[in-house]
Formats: structure tokens, C-alpha cells, sequence
């Protein structure tokens, strides 16, 4: 069965440096999104991307944030300067349709920010 | 600020009974709506999803949805140990987006 894949699996950081996460959706898949789960807490929505560009996004993603798809396949988030509360687990989704459609999570990527 | 709600738990139900999971929402807007199954350190797996009111089966899992009530619930039958894992309710927000609720843990034993 076709799969969201993530890596790295475990990411550590320096408070300060920069981090990309990458993510190849479901090949067939039109939207794309970030999430992130800090521990203990809810999964909450980062950002939304179709057709190459950001479909809607959240608070958390301020100007330190930003989504790329540098080619066909890959989906990537980078965080410009982190933060010590950055640390989380960070979720790539991808759905094969808009808005009502199921999403389809990858295993995630562990930020760890020292 | 549109909100998610279920019952934190833990849920304990013995091996082989039903779990009943439960979820409101507040935006009367709400038009899709899901169940993730998330293991603890690990990605939320899709479980079901339903979009219309009353009820959709899929195995042993039953998707509940009353809109006017703006409620949704999960049942699982005949319930098995490795069903034990934190059960998140989502439901579709502006942009795609999903709106997940806190998650309630449950427990089968057996």
C-alpha cells in the first residue's frame, strides 16, 4: 500500500540552527500539509500546500517556517532559526483531494533542539 | 476558535466487549470528519472517516455522526488488546486542514 515517507526519523539541532524536514507524499496525491505534536499535546495543523502554493496557514507558521516542493516527489519544511519549544514530532500528510478527503499521515520526524 | 473536544480517558474496557469513543466539535460547519488510531510514538492511522448523519460500519469499527447534535462517536467491537492506543477525533477545517481533538486512551484488557 502506497505510504507517506519522512526522514529523518530523529533529528537533534543547536537552538539557532536550521533544520529540513523532508517528505515524499503519495505519488498520486494533490495536497499536502505539515503537522506538528508536541508531547503530550494535540496534533495541530502547521500549514496547507496545493498546486505550489500554501493553501492556508497557522499561527505557529510565522516567517521562521517555510514549505517547498523543489521537485516532483518531495515536500519539504524548514525551520530558518530554531527554537528551544520547536521541539516536537513534525507530521507530513498528503490527501488525494481537497478539502474533504482523508489524509494519510507518515511516521513522523522527531526535532529535538538543544 | 474552533474546537474539538473528547474525553481524555483512559478507557478501559475488557477484551472482547465494545468501546464507545466520543467527540463534539463546535463549527456548525463541519463537514468531514475522522478517526485516527495513534499508537504512543507513533503517526496517527487513519480508521475511518464519514461525512453524512447516522452511521458507517467498516469491519469492527462503526463511524456514528449526528450533525445537529454536532457529535460523533467510534464504536469498536469485540475489542482486542492491540486495539489499546490513543483514538483522535478530527474534524475538517478552512484550507483542508485538520482540527484534531486532545485524543482519548484506551485500554483493552484482557
Amino acid at each position: 500500500e502506497p505510504e507517506v515517507t519522512q526522514t529523518p526519523s530523529h533529528q537533534v539541532t543547536q537552538m539557532g540552527q536550521e533544520v529540513i524536514l523532508r517528505c515524499v507524499p503519495i505519488s498520486n496525491h494533490l495536497y499536502f500539509y505539515w503537522y506538528r505534536q508536541i508531547l503530550g499535546q494535540k496534533v495541530e495543523f502547521l500549514v496547507s500546500f496545493y498546486n505550489n502554493e500554501i493553501s492556508e496557514k497557522s499561527e505557529i507558521f510565522d516567517d521562521q517556517f517555510s514549505v517547498e516542493r523543489p521537485d516532483g516527489s518531495n515536500f519539504t519544511l524548514k525551520i530558518r532559526s530554531t527554537k528551544l519549544e520547536d521541539s516536537a514530532m513534525y507530521f507530513c500528510a498528503s490527501s488525494e483531494g481537497g478539502r474533504h478527503q482523508p489524509q494519510h499521515f507518515g511516521d513522523g520526524t522527531r526535532l529535538s533542539i538543544l | 476558535q474552533k474546537e474539538v473536544e473528547q474525553n481524555s480517558g483512559p478507557l478501559s474496557v475488557p477484551e472482547g466487549a465494545i468501546a464507545s469513543l466520543n467527540c463534539t466539535y463546535s463549527d456548525r460547519g463541519s463537514q468531514s470528519f475522522f478517526w485516527y488510531r495513534q499508537y504512543s510514538g507513533k503517526s496517527p492511522e487513519l480508521i475511518m472517516f464519514i461525512y453524512s448523519n447516522g452511521d458507517k460500519e467498516d469491519g469492527r469499527f462503526t463511524a456514528q455522526l449526528n450533525k445537529a447534535s454536532q457529535y460523533v462517536s467510534l464504536l469498536i467491537r469485540d475489542s482486542q488488546p492491540s486495539d489499546s492506543a490513543t483514538y483522535l477525533c478530527a474534524v475538517n477545517g478552512q484550507g483542508g486542514k485538520l482540527i484534531f481533538g486532545q485524543g482519548t486512551e484506551l485500554s483493552v484488557k484482557p
